[in-house]
């Protein structure tokens, strides 16, 4: 099966500084992904969309200056969490859709999580 | 009005028992339905998805859907201990941009042996 690896699994940081999270398709091209923010007890919500070579596509209320988003090569997006404060503690995870399958969502791979705690 | 609706629960059911979980949706216009099981702390996997009007079975787990009452169930037959978890149900939702994945909140199923 596809597999997506979702690197640090886990961040403690001080308030101020940044953390930059990895999501890579290993054993396919994923010209979309998406990053999902999920407080405890609560749903994924989704943050943005991230589509290879051009700008993220942000839902609304998450802000762009703030997450940072890049979607450099077809198995590679990262997202920065630019001076991170105690509320933006929460499990982040990434999900990648293999290429040539728009609009279909069960070819949607998610990484495992990354659970960052900001001091 | 939320996107995607479930009851939180907790939902108990005994060991053998078949579980029910519902989920409610607002965009009459989606398509493509999924139900992930999410243990705490990891991320979501999935267990089954369904596109058309009716039942889909797939082992222990049947997925219904009625399009025209915006619902869509998860079966567990012979529930088991290690059924327990928190079970997202997600509507795909095609926006002008491409598609998105809506996650509910999720219902937490616990299994007692």
């Amino acid at each position: 099966g596809a597999v997506v690896s979702q690197h640090p699994s886990r961040v403690i940081c001080k308030s101020g500084t940044s953390v930059k999270i990895e999501c890579r398709s290993l054993d396919f091209q994923a010209t979309t992904m998406f990053w999902y923010r999920q407080f405890p007890k609560q749903s994924l919500m989704l943050m943005a969309t991230s589509n290879e070579g051009s700008k993220a596509t942000y839902e609304q209320g998450v802000e762009k200056d703030k997450f940072l988003i890049n979607h450099a090569s077809l198995t590679l997006s990262t997202l920065t969490v630019t001076s991170a404060h105690p509320e933006d503690s929460s499990f982040y995870i990434c999900s990648a859709q293999r290429t040539g399958y728009f609009g279909v969502n069960e070819k949607l791979f998610f990484g495992s999580g990354t659970q960052l705690s900001v001091l | 009005q939320k996107e995607v609706e479930q009851n939180s629960g907790p939902l108990s059911v005994p060991e053998g028992a078949i579980a029910s979980l519902n989920c409610t949706y607002s965009d009459r216009g989606s398509q493509s339905f999924f139900w992930y099981r999410q243990y705490s702390g990891k991320s979501p996997e999935l267990i089954m998805f369904i596109y058309s009007n009716g039942d889909k079975e797939d082992g222990r787990f049947t997925a219904q859907l009625n399009k025209a009452s915006q619902y869509v169930s998860l079966l567990i037959r012979d529930s088991q201990p290690s059924d327990s978890a928190t079970y997202l149900c997600a509507v795909n939702i095609i926006k002008e941009y491409g598609n998105k994945l809506v996650f509910g909140a999720g219902t937490i199923l616990r299994v007692k042996s």
